[in-house]
């Protein structure tokens, strides 16, 4: 949803614990979608890449699914860990810049 | 491989005065794009280099302006500073236009 300012969504999650952080993407067009890692004072951080041939793609420990016919994009990150803790932001583009959207902040509860 | 690297780090400039960022990308790749980063508005884009050539450009005033060089490092500018542009600037550099897009640390500019 829409975030202004410092209130980006926040995603609270105790450790060991699974996240799922979720994003809609806006252009039908788009092929390629980025999800990025961003920590306090640091540029944001390449987690993982799809392509819309794809409904899913795993990582280590991160897992992306796509959904095309809602465009939605959502990040699973497995055993959540403290140093997981910063602002997501997923990313979209197709023969164009990559489009951010505003990010959700992930919190973890040691 | 070094990662995309962007100078300086923090820059304080008073309203009026102009700024140049610059950005040396990652060695091989010839896509270089620009972003602002605010809390109020997120990332969002400045413009992107490829081969010397601006590409695209976001809906920005013509007081923010770029340019690349033949080695792939780019620089912006921005004129006539307004409090309204401090704002975190970040270089992201990509082999090709459907890669992903690696980052540098970002120039905090302040505005005073």
């Amino acid at each position: 949803g829409e975030s202004v300012g410092l209130h980006l969504p926040t995603l609270s999650v105790q450790e060991g614990d699974n996240s799922i952080i979720n994003c809609a993407y806006s252009n039908s067009a788009s092929d390629y979608f980025i999800w990025y890692k961003q920590e306090s004072g640091k540029g944001p951080q390449f987690i993982i890449d799809i392509r819309s041939n794809m409904d899913k793609r795993q990582g280590q420990r991160v897992t992306v699914l796509l959904n095309k016919t809602v465009k939605h994009l959502s990040l699973q990150i497995a055993a959540t860990q403290p140093g997981d803790s910063a602002v997501y932001f997923c990313a979209e583009s197709g023969d164009t810049p990559l489009v951010f959207g505003k990010g959700t902040r992930l919190s973890v509860i040691a | 491989k070094a990662g995309v690297t962007q100078t300086p780090r923090y820059l304080i400039k008073t309203r009026g005065q102009q700024v140049t960022l610059s950005c040396s990308p990652i060695s091989g790749h010839r896509s270089v794009s620009w972003y602002q980063q605010t809390p109020g508005q997120g990332l969002q884009f400045l413009f992107e280099y490829f081969s010397e050539t601006q590409r695209n450009k976001g809906n920005f005033p013509g007081r923010f302006s770029g340019r690349q060089f033949s080695n792939s490092r780019s620089e912006m500018n921005v004129s006539t500073l307004e409090l309204g542009d401090s704002a975190l600037y970040l270089c992201a550099s990509r082999r090709t236009g459907r890669s992903e897009a690696f980052f540098g640390q970002g120039t905090r500019l302040t505005v005073v």
